[in-house]
């Protein structure tokens, strides 16, 4: 069906260290990806995305990896920041129609 | 400020009530999402719409319906409402669709009900 998954609900990670978070997706035919920052408080706000015609992209201190074998994404935050803190998303979207499906979240916590 | 403006951010309200939620995108967006996210839940998908005609839909409750107006506002309604209903609703636009263009989308700040 329709699911996006994460491995860990809650990932806590030392400032200055790199943090990486996992998802799973179950649907094969997803064929574009997206994360997303949720923030106490706000909205969720778009980090990156990625194609399924890509297995890496990088932008500002964050990268995300695609394993379609595996149907498995990653986001990696070089450096983690205080202001990193928040919940992050992948979501999905299958080229065929317009649904962008989100995960259930992970909560970032930067240990000081 | 994502640009896309929601109301009211919080309301309060009975079981069996109607509410109507708005959101305005950013301008020159044409496309609208609605979403609802329950306490420590992910963004569940309720139903999208592109310049007034709806395009994708989720697992909308049948007591959910939506549109969106020739100026680009659109309207979540929720009715015969239930405890179960309480929770954080979202709005976002986006210039383009997620198909042809981009997911990239920009969120509201939220329409939180409680049901009472």
């Amino acid at each position: 069906g329709e699911s996006v998954g994460l491995h860990l609900p809650t990932l806590s990670v030392q400032e200055g260290d790199n943090s990486i978070i996992n998802c799973a997706y179950s649907n094969s035919a997803s064929d574009y990806f997206i994360w997303y920052k949720q923030e106490s408080g706000k909205g969720p706000q778009f980090i990156i995305d990625i194609r399924s015609n890509m297995d890496k992209r990088q932008g500002q201190r964050v990268t995300v990896l695609l394993n379609k074998t595996v149907k498995h994404l990653s986001l990696q935050i070089a450096a983690t920041q205080p202001g990193d803190s928040a919940v992050y998303f992948c979501a999905e979207n299958m080229n065929r129609d317009d649904k962008i499906i989100f995960g259930k979240g992970t909560r970032l916590h930067i240990l000081p | 400020d994502s640009g896309v403006t929601q109301t009211p951010k919080h309301l309060i309200t009975a079981t069996g009530q109607r509410v109507t939620l708005r959101c305005s995108p950013r301008s020159g967006d044409l496309s609208v999402y609605w979403y609802q996210q329950s306490l420590d839940q992910g963004l569940q998908f309720l139903i999208q719409y592109y310049n007034g005609e709806e395009r994708a839909k989720g697992n909308i409750l049948e007591r959910f319906s939506a549109q969106q107006f020739p100026d680009l506002h659109s309207e979540l309604n929720l009715s015969s409402l239930e405890l179960g209903d309480s929770a954080l609703y979202f709005c976002a636009s986006s210039v383009a669709l997620a198909s042809t263009g981009t997911g990239e989308l920009f969120f509201g700040e939220g329409s939180r009900l409680t049901v009472l």
